[in-house]
């Protein structure tokens, strides 16, 4: 399962309040990625890292920000929380070298009232 | 960017059918892998297949690069392979996701 926990697993918050949602793998490796899961767009990156302070974009970055500090941890933050970031989010990491294969963590269900 | 399409969106099957899923992107990949998300919401990994044919069990895959396609076959499927099946490729080191194919076998 590549070591990977993330925590919450649920999360029920208001609408204004600022949430954040932890990813903690065991393996050390270089990539980290935050997606969420909606009903008919399958998964859409958020925001990934490549490295610890190293951080960048996607495709639907607005309203998160994230932060790693170390090679374990990969935290992602809503600031203020709305009802359209009532989302499962996701989060992966990246094998690296020769296979560049994605494995997932168990999904973290957030819902904004 | 990068499109992927899957076909078809929904399989409704009884146990012990065949079946195949579609996977086109628009552009060439360094990585494409397949998914399986259970209903219990999980994501597994089924296939790394950039290019060429892999097989483990019942499932296969196939990715033909040059024309820009993956195909997915399940063989005698069981009310376990229920769920969706999801195609995602890479070019720039970040995997963009098909919307998938439900997938409900029936006993």
């Amino acid at each position: 399962d590549a070591g990977i926990t993330q925590s919450p697993r649920h999360k029920v918050t208001e609408t204004g309040t600022p949430v954040t949602l932890r990813c903690h793998q065991t393996e050390n490796h270089r990539y980290m990625y935050w997606y969420r899961q909606d009903p008919g767009h399958g998964l859409r990156l958020i925001h990934y890292s490549y490295g610890v302070k190293d951080t960048d974009k996607g495709e639907v970055s607005d309203g998160y920000s994230v932060s790693r500090s170390k090679t374990e941890d990969f935290l992602l933050t809503l600031e203020s929380a709305t009802s359209s970031q009532t989302s499962v989010y996701f989060c992966a990491i990246r094998t690296g070298g020769e296979w560049n294969e994605q494995f997932f963590g168990p999904g973290t269900r957030l819902t904004v009232l | 960017g990068i499109q992927v399409e899957q076909s078809p969106p929904d399989l409704i099957l009884q146990e012990g059918a065949n079946s195949t899923l579609r996977c086109n992107f628009s552009d060439s990949v360094n990585n494409l892998q397949w998914f399986h998300q259970n209903p219990w919401g999980q994501l597994i990994n089924l296939f790394y297949i950039p290019s060429g044919t892999k097989q483990n069990g019942r499932l296969s895959a196939t990715t033909v690069a040059t024309e820009r396609y993956s195909l997915l076959y399940i063989s005698s499927s069981q009310t376990t392979d229920s769920g969706v099946y999801f195609c995602a490729v890479d070019n720039t080191d970040k995997l963009i996701f098909g919307t998938g194919t439900r997938l409900q076998v029936f006993p």
